[in-house]
């Protein structure tokens, strides 16, 4: 099993709809989970991180945490074009920072 | 802040050439990271680097990768002898803690023919 999985897509949705991406990962003990876009030729940068279980907010997109079941999933809401990017979720894993292989997200107009 | 930044942005070499990539982390940044990123393999971590000190290298691929920290504004990774594998999209990161989130460098493409 890789230490963090995800979809990786494509995932086409379209515009003004709900892009719902998800990841699982390995290691019971892993306390922080992060999410990055990356545009294509582009470096990740971060959208969201999340610590505890549950959901958080940040503008359209909810990132949801979910520790029993090792699952943290990020949703976005009324989805745009200009959100059509890789998706990388990221868990630190023995301290070390662990990313999955990305989900491709294409928003269509 | 500038950010981190990574020298070059673009190197095309032949095999067997040395290859030196540079970056300078974000100042006040303990932890520096590097690397590699392909369609087929995604993004892996080659090494990072607490306060200097290389933590973890298992993952840089074989000798002929090296990576050194010389002080905390500057690191390099260095590929000699580089073959057309190695082509592939070199990312340097910083972060305060190494548990948090990381600030990636634009890239550095690199193609080996």
């Amino acid at each position: 099993q890789k230490e963090v999985e995800q979809n990786s897509g494509p995932l086409s949705v379209p515009e003004g709809a709900i892009a719902s991406l998800n990841c699982t990962y390995s290691d019971r003990v892993s306390q922080s989970f992060f999410w990055y876009r990356q545009y294509s030729g582009k470096s990740p940068e971060l959208i969201m991180s999340i610590y505890s279980n549950g959901d958080k907010e940040d503008g359209r997109f909810t990132a949801q945490l979910n520790k029993a079941s090792q699952y943290v999933s990020l949703l976005i809401r009324d989805s745009q074009p200009s959100d059509s990017a890789t998706y990388l979720c990221a868990v630190n894993i023995k301290d070390d920072m662990r990313f999955g292989a990305g989900t491709r997200l294409t928003v269509k107009p | 802040d500038a950010g981190v930044i990574q020298s070059p942005r673009h190197e095309v070499t032949e095999m067997g050439q040395e290859v030196t990539l540079r970056c300078k982390p974000i100042s006040g940044h303990n932890s520096l990271f590097w690397y590699r990123q392909t369609m087929m393999r995604g993004l892996e971590l080659l090494i990072y680097f607490n306060n200097n000190v290389p933590i973890d290298d298992s993952g840089m691929p074989e000798d002929r990768f090296s990576a050194k920290m010389p002080n905390a504004s500057f690191s390099t990774l260095k590929i000699q002898p580089s073959e057309p594998r190695d082509s592939a999209v070199y990312f340097c990161a910083s972060t305060i803690d190494r548990r948090g989130t990381q600030y990636f460098g634009p890239g550095t493409r690199l193609l080996v023919l």
